[in-house]
């Protein structure tokens, strides 16, 4: 019954591989999202979400591709890995934008570390 | 930049004292929120106030909003060992471009020594 279930919880890959991490939310919400945390705990949000459509891309490289293929489902592919890339990504979802309660819920993270 | 920054860095106490972190922001808010982080694991939000409040209470949860002075603090009573964690205050902002985007500061870690 987790609220926010991402998957695989550790990913170590090497350089230059294409890898995705998975994300899907039971709690009927219209939004969701992608998130990076870096070895310093600065986290910065990636992608936002809400119905399926596209609504926030920060400044993120085009080798990071985001998918929804439903309301409840984010996906996060990302093409030619850096060892930049290496972080944990946090998924989260929440009520719609323009919801004046927008707390949001956080998946346990994918802690990717590219070699 | 538009992130929550919060202060200290770390706090580190002991069991039963008081423990408060700031968080300041730069644009203006339609709530902020405070989160906590275990290690090794996602954030758990914690509470919500609205930019016309001023302060709101949950549990041994204290904080406060001053919007003029565009800072926040978060006040936990009686601490635990069990809150030990990272805290991060998030903004949410309340128009434009930024909509819809929580910012989030680097966190406050808080130790607890039994």
């Amino acid at each position: 019954d987790t609220a926010v279930s991402q998957t695989p919880k550790y990913l170590v890959t090497q350089m230059g591989n294409d890898k995705s991490i998975k994300c899907e939310q039971n709690l009927g919400h219209d939004t969701m999202y992608w998130y990076k945390q870096d070895s310093k705990k600065f986290l910065k949000i990636m992608f936002s979400y809400n119905n399926k459509e596209l609504i926030i891309n920060e400044t993120v490289p085009n080798r990071f591709s985001p998918k929804s293929p439903d309301k409840a489902h984010l996906n996060l592919h990302i093409n030619s890995l850096e060892l930049g890339d290496s972080a944990v990504y946090f998924c989260a979802s929440s009520h719609g934008l323009r919801q004046v309660n927008t707390e949001a819920f956080f998946g346990q993270g994918t802690r990717l570390t590219v070699v | 930049s538009q992130q929550g920054e919060e202060d200290p860095q770390a706090l580190s106490i002991q069991e039963g004292e008081n423990a408060t972190m700031n968080c300041s922001y730069k644009t203006s808010i339609n709530n902020l929120q405070w989160y906590r982080q275990n290690s090794g694991r996602g954030l758990v939000h914690l509470i919500l106030i609205r930019s016309n409040e001023r302060e709101k209470h949950s549990g041994r949860l204290r904080v406060t909003l001053d919007t003029s002075k565009k800072s926040s603090s978060l006040l936990i009573t009686a601490s635990r060992a069990a809150d030990t964690a990272s805290y991060f205050c998030a903004t949410d902002a309340l128009r434009g471009s930024t909509l819809g985007r929580l910012y989030f500061g680097r966190g406050t870690q808080l130790t607890v020594w039994p």
